[in-house]
């Protein structure tokens, strides 16, 4: 079946320090959708990316989606310990009609 | 108040026991979700559900059940709990003909311990 990956499994950065975490699906991708889990919370919506190549921004967040659609990226610059938390990429199963979560990305920011 | 609901947010049960959590939503979408997470393995789908009369197993659906009783609530049944559904569980809920972005809701999720 469809699967997501997502590396690192855990980062622990020092505030100020970039960090990045990479989505692979084993199949070509409609979109990509990132979340944001904080320790004890539940996952929250961060974006959606639709077009081959295309990067968004959020402030000091950088998502790109793959040229070829099936690799996705996160990029924060500067980390702060509000960053602290679970990113998960997912994307939409073949017919469209469930998301396929990636195994997530643990980071740890320490002042 | 918040859009989706579990209940309860925590439980701590005996190998054997049925458990049933529940998942109410006031947004008004059409379609429901449960997903157990643990810790490496992201989130994974048990069951889904895109309307009253629709219900679907996800990747994971094998010692579980649901119940969809009304658009706004769905719930999800343990009929013998084994320690190896020691997990959180999350409910979500999305509703894609809205707009062209299909994102989900989770609610606060239900930390379920099984001894």
């Amino acid at each position: 079946g469809q699967q997501v990956m997502q590396i690192p499994q855990y980062q622990h950065v020092q505030e100020g320090e970039d960090f990045t975490t990479y989505c692979n699906s084993s199949t070509t991708l409609s979109n990509i959708q990132w979340y944001k889990q904080r320790p004890g919370g539940h996952p929250v919506f961060l974006i959606q990316l639709v077009k081959s190549g295309e990067v968004k921004k959020q402030k000091r967040l950088t998502f790109q989606f793959g040229e070829a659609k099936k690799n996705s990226s996160l990029h924060i610059t500067a980390t702060q310990t509000t960053d602290v938390g679970t990113y998960f990429c997912a994307g939409p199963n073949t017919g469209f009609q469930k998301l396929v979560f990636g195994t997530g990305t643990r980071l740890l920011v320490s002042p | 108040d918040a859009d989706v609901t579990q209940t309860p947010r925590n439980r701590i049960t005996k190998t054997g026991k049925r458990i049933m959590l529940e998942c109410s939503q006031t947004k008004g979408h059409d379609r429901m979700y449960w997903y157990r997470q643990d810790p490496g393995l992201g989130l994974r789908l048990i069951y889904y559900s895109f309307d009253v009369k629709d219900i679907n197993k996800g990747e994971i659906s094998d010692g579980y059940s649901v119940s969809r009783q009304a658009q706004a609530k769905f719930s999800l049944s343990l009929e013998s709990a084994i320690p190896n559904q020691t997990a959180l569980y999350f409910c979500a809920t999305s509703d894609p003909d809205r707009g062209r972005i299909d994102e989900q809701f989770f609610g606060p999720g239900t930390r379920l311990t099984v001894l």
